[in-house]
């Protein structure tokens, strides 16, 4: 079974530049959510969707990130500009039906802003 | 504020003893918790999910507890093996609304041969 997957694996860019991250999740999960990695921070949400609809974005840091899932299959995080302090790994998760069954990870991307 | 707190020392144990990880929360009122391993450049797998009226879990060689009273969660790996080395997460979830989960930082457990 194909797990969620996320694009790319790795992305180094300069400050200033627009990143866009991508996530494909499991068919047939209904919520979907973007968490953002660091060492001083742990794991935190920054938004979930349930049917293709943002229902909690209060994680999202500022104006200049934004995130769309134009249908069932395929979500995108964007980031415009991109600042140093971006610089974290992005992991996308999937789930059946909300935050109280098991979410199924993707491997992240390790963005880094120079 | 809610707060999540796992021991941020690595935990360093001999192969084949019993590894218990701690989860301590405050300011929170979670309905289910649910436990996570995590490899080095992986995201989060799955591994347990208790309820707020369970007390203990099993599966295999994991047991999970949680007590609501000492707002603890605690996770055992018996017989423990250098494969079960990882950074160990718990996440709480509450009731109603959407059951937004919030992880906790995460645990490292070394287990040496």
């Amino acid at each position: 079974d194909a797990g969620v997957i996320q694009s790319p694996r790795h992305e180094v860019t300069e400050m200033g530049q627009e990143v866009t991250l991508r996530c494909k999740p499991i068919s047939g999960h209904n919520s979907l959510f973007w968490y953002r990695q660091t060492m001083m921070r742990g794991l935190e949400l920054l938004i979930y969707f349930n049917n293709n609809v943002p229902i909690d974005d209060s994680g999202m840091p500022e104006d200049r990130f934004s995130a769309k899932m134009p249908n069932a299959s395929f979500s995108t995080l964007k980031i415009q500009p991109s600042e140093p302090r971006d610089s974290a790994v992005y992991f996308c998760a999937s789930s059946l039906c909300g935050g109280n069954q098991p979410q199924h990870f993707g491997d992240g991307t390790r963005l880094s802003i120079l | 504020s809610q707060k999540i707190e796992q021991n941020s020392e690595a935990l360093n144990i001999q192969e084949g003893k019993t590894a218990t990880l701690t989860c301590n929360y405050t300011n929170y009122s979670p309905a289910y918790l649910q436990w996570y391993r995590q490899d080095p450049g992986r995201g989060p797998v799955f591994l347990l999910l208790i309820r707020e009226n369970e007390k203990e879990k099993r599966k295999e060689r994991l047991k999970v507890t949680f007590d609501t009273t000492l707002k603890q969660s605690l996770f055992h790996i018996t017989a423990s093996q250098p494969a079960d080395s990882a950074t160990y997460l718990c996440a709480l979830g509450g009731s109603g609304g959407y059951q937004k989960v919030t992880f906790g930082t995460g645990t490292k457990l070394q287990v040496i041969p």
